[in-house]
């Protein structure tokens, strides 16, 4: 039972590139989130999904895109990556109304 | 919109003190209430968290909090620190039939000296 995963740990991008990150879960929880933490501010919710095949804006949706085509799998997408989304990304997941359980974070840095 | 406050950014106490870390929220409606812990390098780790009932709730690793319902707190307790709470810890608020959100306080780091 591994939780919540993300891929990937680790990645660089300049500005103006594209990439997905994949988060997983095995708890067969219907909720999940994507959240960005910057330094001083906490965790700010970016997209969630209430259910395979839904998802919804959040705090600071901006600039990302998301798809929950498998109930097991969300993804975050970044079209055109800019500075201002440097930041460490959590993917979580939720049984509704509990607690929520976090992955283990994406560090991205885009130069 | 809701928010949640933490007023202690970065707190550093020595080994056996005591702590109490603080948080309080603004909406007035009925709320879920949780305390995560980011220790260094790692995720989120649920500590304790609180739904309803005894007021007073009891999570991991000797820590609790207390809700207090008119002061809008739910502020985090340790009678005896441990060099190994040193870490990030996070109020947050979910307001109820929200789709399970939570609302995060930006943080209060903990470092426990020997």
């Amino acid at each position: 039972n591994a939780g919540v995963t993300q891929t990937p740990k680790f990645r660089v991008l300049k500005t103006g590139q594209s990439m997905t990150l994949l988060c997983a879960q095995d708890m067969n929880h219907e909720y999940m989130y994507w959240y960005r933490q910057d330094p001083g501010m906490g965790l700010r919710l970016i997209h969630y999904s209430v259910g395979e095949g839904t998802t919804a804006k959040g705090e600071v949706p901006d600039g990302y895109n998301v798809s929950r085509l498998k109930k097991q799998n969300f993804l975050l997408g970044l079209e055109s990556a800019a500075p201002s989304q440097t930041s460490v990304y959590f993917c979580a997941s939720s049984a509704a109304p509990y607690e929520q359980y976090f992955g283990p974070g994406t560090r991205l840095t885009v130069t | 919109a809701q928010s949640v406050s933490q007023h202690n950014h970065h707190v550093i106490l020595s080994e056996a003190a005591s702590l109490e870390l603080g948080c309080n929220y603004s909406y007035g409606g009925t709320v879920n209430l949780f305390w995560y812990v980011q220790y260094p390098g790692q995720h989120l780790q649920l500590l304790l968290k609180y739904f309803s009932g005894d007021p007073l709730v009891k999570g991991i690793k000797g820590f609790e909090a207390e809700f207090i319902k008119s002061k809008f707190s739910f502020n985090l307790r340790k009678p005896s620190v441990q060099w190994s709470d040193t870490a990030e810890y996070f109020c947050a608020v979910q307001r109820t039939g929200t789709a399970s959100k939570l609302t995060f306080g930006t943080g209060t780091r903990l470092q426990v000296t020997l």
